[in-house]
């Protein structure tokens, strides 16, 4: 069974400075998806970026950009410039290709100071 | 912006009542989800939901929950007899498409409590 692992419960960065997310998965596919998603205190889960493991290039979106190691099996996100709208839980998520189901990681809060 | 609308947002029910969860997914999308995280764990996956059935489920989501799209906009999570351990966060989520394009857009929540 496919598993994510988020080993920082808690991240904090400084405004306008860049934080890394750390996220390890264990699969013995090889084809799958992974996401990043911001849960801020409104509660709503939002997407903030996916990486399909096929495509060797990094995603960005932004000022959000991925570190996809496929062969390390790790997916770390990085946040550049940090604003205040940034403070969140983070959830690292990953799906296969054979189903629907996301699974997830127990998540990064992260704070920003002003 | 579209989005995923959940009500209640908050329900507090007594063990071995009946709940029903409400979500009003995005009004193009097909495929339809919920699942859930108790305090302090991992969001887990309970259902997926297309063209009227279900299409995946997980361990947790045995005989006492069923899923039901009752017209063309709501899609309800029932659970018939509530367990203290229903205690969670329930989320819904819809997405327009499967496989390649695939992105799960979700709801704020409804956050169960069962005494």
């Amino acid at each position: 069974a496919q598993t994510v692992t988020q080993s920082q419960p808690e991240m904090s960065v400084q405004e306008a400075e860049t934080v890394t997310l750390s996220c390890t998965y264990d699969t013995s596919e090889s084809d799958y998806y992974l996401f990043w998603y911001k849960q801020p205190p409104s509660r709503q889960m939002i997407l903030v970026i996916r990486q399909e493991a096929y495509k060797q290039q990094n995603a960005t979106e932004n000022r959000f950009s991925v570190n996809f190691q496929k062969a390390a099996k790790s997916f770390s996100l990085k946040i550049s410039d940090s604003q205040l709208g940034d403070a969140a839980m983070y959830f690292c998520a990953y799906r296969s290709y054979s189903n629907y189901q996301l699974i997830w990681g127990a998540g990064t809060k992260l704070i920003i100071k002003p | 912006e579209p989005e995923v609308t959940q009500t209640p947002s908050h329900q507090v029910t007594q063990m071995g009542q009946e709940v029903i969860l409400r979500c009003v997914p995005i009004s193009n999308h097909l495929y339809f989800y919920w699942y859930r995280q108790i305090l302090g764990q991992k969001v887990e996956f309970l259902v997926s939901f297309y063209n009227n059935e279900i299409s995946e489920k997980s361990e947790i989501f045995d005989d006492q929950f069923s899923v039901e799209r009752p017209d063309g906009s709501n899609f309800t999570l029932k659970i018939r007899s509530t367990k203290l351990e229903d205690s969670a966060m329930y989320f819904c989520a819809s997405s327009e498409l499967a496989g390649n394009q695939e992105t799960q857009y979700f709801g704020p929540g409804t956050r169960l409590l069962v005494l």
